[in-house]
């Protein structure tokens, strides 16, 4: 069983649509994030949701727009996809959002490549 | 404002050498450190972490990493390299309060040639 599970792993499209992102925690956590991978490996957060509640929202386009259903599920909307959105899109997940906690657990990644 | 320093974006040992992966950190209050490992089209795992018990700490797979406030370091070092090491390593630091919000290196590939 995947603990971090995220679809699709690979995402290829055109500049100006729409895409989302999917990921499931199985972990039991209350804590889920996004983290954004550019081309040189730089790793940044963009969001973190403790039990289905905004609690980080980094500098991010309002283009992007997470939701989490409930606290196992936290997806991303991305609207009228440009270039420089082209990525790897990590979602992690930890027991708690106290940095006291120390570990998160990530997902595969999924690869966004807008053209 | 946090953030962590890598030296040497790609760092070539052989089979059974040594290997050390350096980074320095800046923090404005005692930070906590974590090194992460991502092998090729994962995830990234923990390491190891401080948050402010013993200064050497060991992680998964022998690696370790020593915490020297004087030189604001949490260098990654393991004695004996293994083909298996060969991947990303990322170094990141933490607030020691609050919401948990990691700060990431630039990233270390470690190369290991037989």
């Amino acid at each position: 069983d995947t603990a971090v599970s995220q679809t699709p792993k690979y995402l290829v499209t055109q500049m100006g649509n729409d895409k989302s992102i999917k990921c499931e925690q199985n972990l039991g956590h209350d804590t889920m994030y996004w983290y954004k991978q550019d081309s040189k490996k730089f790793l940044k957060i963009m969001f973190s949701y403790n039990n289905k509640e905004l609690i980080i929202n980094e500098t991010v386009p309002n283009r992007f727009s997470p939701k989490s259903p409930d606290k196992a599920h936290l997806n991303l909307h991305i609207n009228s996809l440009e270039l420089g959105d082209s990525a790897v899109y990590f979602c992690a997940s930890s027991q708690t959002p106290s940095t006291a906690q120390g570990e998160l657990f990530f997902g595969e990644g999924s690869r966004l490549t807008v053209l | 404002a946090q953030s962590v320093t890598q030296l040497g974006s790609h760092v070539s040992v052989s089979e059974g050498a040594l290997v050390l992966l350096r980074c320095n950190y800046s923090s404005s209050v005692p930070p906590y450190l974590f090194w992460y490992v991502q092998y090729p089209n994962q995830g990234l795992q923990l390491l190891l972490k401080y948050t402010s018990a013993a200064t050497l700490v060991k992680g998964i797979n022998g690696f370790e990493a020593e915490f020297k406030k004087s030189e604001t370091s949490f260098h990654l070092t393991k004695p004996s390299a293994h083909m298996s090491d060969a991947a990303e390593y990322f170094c990141a630091v933490s607030l020691n309060t609050g919401f948990q919000k990691l700060v990431f290196g630039t990233g270390t590939r470690l190369l290991v040639s037989p």
